[in-house]
């Protein structure tokens, strides 16, 4: 059974700080990772992909992967309270120029962003 | 610059009624994903589809559920006889070949069973 883990919350942090947000997935075979931001009653939006161990910056967003502790997190700079959302944590088999498979997903994490 | 389209956006229906739910991609996309999403839980995968074949079904249940991408028109979910606990915002995804599998989501179907 491929599992994808993340802290549900909530989290709170004050307007301006730095969010962090979790991730961890039980198949060490994994290739691509996705964030992707959920406001209540809406749905999912990709804000970030990743593939390689690392950092990856986007705006005010940064992902980062290791690939050998099977984790990958979420820092989003500067919180605005429009971040306040749930963040899903997906991750898929295949690579970047492998065949579309099924992403297998997180149950999120609540974000709350105080203003 | 249309993305992937589902309709209808809400769908209510009684206790053993069908619904259909339709999906079209986002343009140059062959690739689609249907997620269904339980009252405060996350998404579940149900099945992935190309033009004209199922390609992974393992997330269906096996009854009353049933999906098609014909070779025209849009995907469609269907659901037969439906039960209360069908209830739930069904979210259908795209994505084209590569590109590591990012999907981008439609903007569901909410459904209720009455």
């Amino acid at each position: 059974q491929k599992e994808v883990e993340q802290n549900s919350g909530p989290l709170s942090v004050p307007e301006g700080a730095i969010a962090s947000l979790n991730c961890t997935y039980s198949d060490r075979g994994s290739q691509s990772f996705f964030w992707y931001r959920q406001y209540s009653g809406k749905s999912p939006e990709l804000i970030m992909s990743i593939y390689s161990n690392g950092d990856k910056e986007d705006g005010r967003f940064t992902a980062q992967l290791n690939k050998a502790s099977q984790y990958v997190s979420l820092l989003i700079r500067d919180s605005q309270p429009s971040d306040s959302a749930t963040y899903l944590c997906a991750v898929n088999p295949e690579g970047p120029s492998g065949s579309a498979r099924q992403l297998t997903f997180g149950s999120g994490t609540q974000l709350t962003v105080l203003p | 610059n249309a993305g992937v389209m589902q309709n209808p956006r809400h769908l209510v229906r009684r206790r053993g009624q069908e619904a259909r739910l339709r999906c079209s991609p986002m343009k140059g996309h062959s690739h689609v994903y249907w997620y269904r999403q339980l009252p405060e839980e996350g998404l579940k995968f149900m099945v992935y589809l190309q033009k004209e074949n199922i390609i992974d079904e393992s997330g269906m249940p096996k009854e009353r559920f049933s999906a098609e991408f014909p070779k025209e028109g849009p995907s469609i979910l269907r659901i037969q006889q439906v039960v209360r606990g069908d209830s739930a915002a069904y979210f259908c995804a795209s994505s084209p070949w590569g590109l590591g599998g990012e999907q981008f989501f439609g903007p569901g179907t909410r459904l209720t069973v009455l």
